[in-house]
This record gives structure tokens, C-alpha cells and sequence, in this order.
């Protein structure tokens, strides 16, 4: 079956730290993946997509990446702040259509301590 | 700039009860548009798109139902709530070509007592 897993449990890490979120699909052929950020009773925020194609994609202190053969994304805040406490969710989508439907993970809280 | 507006917000309603949440987009045409739900500590799960008026596709069965009836409208009904369908109720659209992300609304927490 289909399945786009990222880990469930938090994830703690001092101010300042890098922090690396991890999103796993399986039996999924993504034309591109997407991070999004949500912060509690609040819709998600798109940060960022990257292309099957792409290895890497960077945005200021956000760095994505994607490995088709592993079939994993890995999300990396740099200079972890406070601020950046929230849930992050990947997303992909098959590119199959023109539907736009994308198949979210159920996302990573992750908990950014002064 | 485009906006994206969901309502209510909040609200609470009887087993059996009818419901009706609805959205709308400002500045842009022909957007694909899309109602997910997210349960506690769940991921977000896609309930219905359409890209165009009138033109629903379910991805779960349920007893919710979905209308476009005009081009920036969405609206997410049902005729008798249960219990599961309690929930956080997001709608969300994009542009109908290319690759892009999807824009949120804020959201209709909706709890059935």
C-alpha cells in the first residue's frame, strides 16, 4: 500500500542546532515533495518544493533533500530559533494530473528550547 | 494578492445535525480547490477537489458532500453528523496549471457532541 511517514514522535533540540526532519513514502513515484509549516489551530504554511530532479533546495536557514532511490525527503533548519517551534509537514504529489492532490505525512512537532 | 477565506471558525453541533462550511478565494480565477480534514494528532486528510464548477471528486467515503457552486466557492455539507466527524476542516486551493503549493484557510474546528 501507500504510505508517506514521517516521524511521529517530537523532536527537542537546543536553540541554535541544526534540526533534521525526516519524511519517508512508499509505493509513491512523486514528481515533486513539498514542506509545509503549521502552527497549532492555524492552516499550513507552504516553505518549500523541490523537483525529482532536484538533489537540494535552499531557502535562508531551510535546506530540502530529495532522494528518489532512498525515496526520502530530508528537511533541515539551520540555527535553530524558538520561533521555528511548530509541526512540519511534507507532502508529495505524482504529477500525474491536473489535479494538484497532495498526500501529506502526518507531520513532525518540532520543539526549538532558548 | 489572492485570499483565501474559511467559515465558521469554530462550532459545535448534535449527532445528527446538518452542517455547512464554506470558503471562498479572492484574486484569481479557476483555482483548483480542495477540503481536507485533520483529525488530533493526525495528518492532513484530503476529502474532495474540484477543478472547476460543479466538478467534485470524493477521495473518502463518507457522509460529507461537496459543492462548487460558482468558480471561488467551495462549500463542505452534511445532512446528519456523527461522531467522527469531528475535526479540523482546512480548505485550501492552487492554480490549476504547472506545479505550485497549495494556500490554507485558517481553518473550521468543528467538534459533534
Amino acid at each position: 500500500s501507500q504510505k508517506i511517514e514521517q516521524n511521529s514522535e517530537a523532536l527537542n533540540i537546543q536553540e541554535g542546532k541544526t534540526a533534521t526532519l525526516t519524511c519517508n513514502y512508499t509505493n509513491y513515484s512523486p514528481a515533486y515533495l513539498q514542506w509545509y509549516r503549521q502552527d497549532p489551530g492555524r492552516g499550513p504554511v507552504f516553505l518549500l518544493l523541490i523537483r525529482e530532479n532536484e538533489k537540494e533546495k535552499r531557502k535562508e536557514r531551510l535546506k530540502v533533500t530529495f532522494d528518489t532511490t532512498l525515496k526520502q525527503s530530508l528537511f533541515h533548519i539551520t540555527a535553530s530559533q524558538p520561533a521555528d517551534s511548530a509541526t512540519y509537514l511534507c507532502a508529495l504529489d505524482e504529477g500525474s494530473s491536473n489535479t494538484g492532490k497532495l498526500i501529506f505525512g502526518q507531520g513532525t512537532t518540532l520543539q526549538v528550547k532558548p | 494578492s489572492q485570499t483565501i477565506h474559511q467559515w465558521p471558525a469554530t462550532l459545535v453541533q448534535p449527532v445528527g445535525s446538518p452542517l455547512s462550511l464554506e470558503c471562498t478565494v479572492e484574486g484569481t480565477s479557476n483555482p483548483n480547490l480542495y477540503w481536507y480534514r485533520q483529525a488530533a494528532g493526525r495528518g492532513l486528510q484530503l476529502l474532495f477537489y474540484s477543478v472547476g464548477i460543479g466538478q467534485i471528486s470524493s477521495e473518502v467515503p463518507q457522509n460529507l458532500s461537496a459543492s462548487r457552486p460558482q468558480d471561488r466557492q467551495f462549500i463542505l455539507s452534511s445532512k446528519k453528523l456523527l461522531l467522527s466527524d469531528s475535526g479540523f476542516y482546512l480548505c485550501a486551493w492552487r492554480l490549476n496549471v504547472g506545479i505550485g503549493e497549495l494556500f490554507f484557510g485558517e481553518g473550521s474546528r468543528l467538534t459533534v457532541l
